[in-house]
């Protein structure tokens, strides 16, 4: 089994629509993130959470908000979709180990189509 | 603003070749930059992770080096096959995020 989720892998809304992407990991990480992924832009950061009452705005927040409902689980919501948010999107979580390392794994993603 | 940069873009070789994809970064502040490998409508597996302390990490016929002083990291791929045909993207490490770079197309045909 993957130890970093995303669900739906794939969805296709209007405008206007309320989304919520879900992300659950199984790796016991406390560090959790959102990015979208965007052609010829590479990966932009839009939260991030170190915590379960800890929550970030990344480079990219505006359109989007995030709960983190556990330690294993991050959601992303757009409260109101709109058709440049069509991308694909991903979450990653990392935890920093002895030797201060942080290196992030990545769940497959989810690619969103706002019509 | 933080930037970083592969060169090329994309890459077509034939299989064997031995291939570098390079990465840079305005930012001193990066203190450890990962690659990454992405796949036709996939996640992102990560290939190596070097710490600012160390220079080079080897895996298998992958080997990447960091110079910080340069704000450079090269990706070096030997005998390259088929199956390395993806994106190669590079990510440095700047406080507690990673800024990625934009990615390398790599196709090995046959």
């Amino acid at each position: 089994d993957a130890d970093v989720t995303q669900t739906p892998r794939n969805r296709i809304t209007k405008t206007g629509k309320r989304i919520m992407l879900e992300c659950s990991q199984t790796k016991g990480h406390d560090r959790m993130y959102w990015y979208r992924q965007d052609p010829g832009l590479g990966l932009r950061l839009i939260y991030y959470s170190f915590d379960v009452k800890d929550i970030n705005k990344g480079e990219i927040s505006d359109g989007y908000s995030v709960s983190r409902q556990a330690q294993a689980k991050f959601s992303l919501s757009l409260e109101s979709a709109i058709p440049n948010q069509t991308a694909l999107y991903f979450c990653a979580t990392s935890v920093v180990t002895q030797d201060e390392t942080d290196t992030q794994y990545f769940g497959p993603g989810t690619r969103l189509t706002v019509l | 603003k933080q930037e970083v940069t592969q060169i090329p873009a994309a890459l077509s070789v034939p299989e064997g070749e031995n291939l570098v994809l390079n990465c840079s970064f305005t930012d001193s502040a990066i203190y450890n930059l990962q690659w990454f490998r992405q796949d036709p409508g996939k996640g992102l597996t990560s290939l190596l992770l070097i710490q600012s302390s160390q220079r080079e990490q080897t895996s298998g016929r992958l080997n990447a080096s960091l110079d910080k002083s340069s704000g450079r990291s090269t990706l070096y791929i030997a005998a390259s096959q088929p199956g390395d045909s993806a994106t190669y993207l590079c990510a440095g490490y700047n406080t507690d995020k990673l800024i990625f770079g934009t990615g390398t197309r790599l196709q090995v045909f046959p």
